[in-house]
């Protein structure tokens, strides 16, 4: 059980141009999902906190406008990189918990974003 | 806000030996302890967890222990094989937030 997945696993794109990520929980409903971004060699730095039916909440530093996030359902959200550009290049990576303010997370395998 | 420390960066050892890896907090309301495996080009994978009430947790050949008064815990991981070889983090969640504090992550290489 807990499963997450993401969609898709790899994506190229010009720079410019957006992106979308999909992060679906497969068994169970996730009440807050999270996205993080991994540089290589490096721990996972989170970009924000969404849950359902609700905006998402950014940490300090990382643009709204540039990572739109939706949460419209108990199973999915999306992520957004509008206008991408080289250095937006990285390990995207959402994770999901099952019960509001619960403590474990579940993570997906992670999206390989390469901008040229 | 909560900051997380781990030691060591890497760590090799041989196969069958010991591994220990270790992580300090600063925030004394964390009151919950995850550990992540990720093997590369994947996301992170959980191992075992502790909780604040618990001072020491095992499942098979891993073990992790908490020391709530130094705000530490430790993983350990015995009888080490081939495919324990991955990035290992550490991570904290205060108890009245959701989110995960992690650690700076410990290369561990299991050698033959």
């Amino acid at each position: 059980g807990a499963v997450v997945s993401q969609h898709p696993s790899r994506v190229i794109c010009k720079s410019g141009t957006s992106v979308k990520i999909e992060c679906r929980s497969l068994d169970f409903q996730a009440t807050t999902m999270f996205w993080y971004r991994q540089f290589p060699k490096q721990s996972l730095m989170l970009m924000a906190t969404s849950n359902e039916g609700s905006k998402a909440t950014y940490e300090q530093g990382v643009e709204k406008d540039k990572f739109l996030i939706n949460h419209a359902s108990l199973t999915l959200s999306t992520l957004t990189v509008t206008s991408a550009h080289p250095e937006d290049s990285s390990f995207y990576i959402c994770s999901a918990s099952q019960l509001a303010g619960g403590n474990e997370q579940f993570f997906g395998p992670g999206t390989r974003l390469t901008v040229l | 806000g909560e900051n997380v420390e781990q030691h060591p960066s890497t760590l090799s050892v041989q196969e069958g030996d010991s591994a220990v890896i270790k992580c300090t907090y600063s925030d004394s309301a964390s009151n919950y302890f995850p550990w992540y495996k990720q093997e590369l080009g994947k996301g992170p994978q959980l191992i075992i967890d502790i909780r604040s009430n618990v001072g020491e947790k095992k499942d098979q050949r891993i073990a992790v222990t908490l020391n709530k008064t130094a705000k530490h815990f430790s993983l350990h991981i015995t009888e080490t094989q081939p495919e324990d070889s991955a990035v290992y983090f550490c991570a904290a969640i205060p108890g009245t937030a959701s989110k995960l504090t992690f650690g700076t992550g410990t290369r561990l290489q299991v050698t033959l």
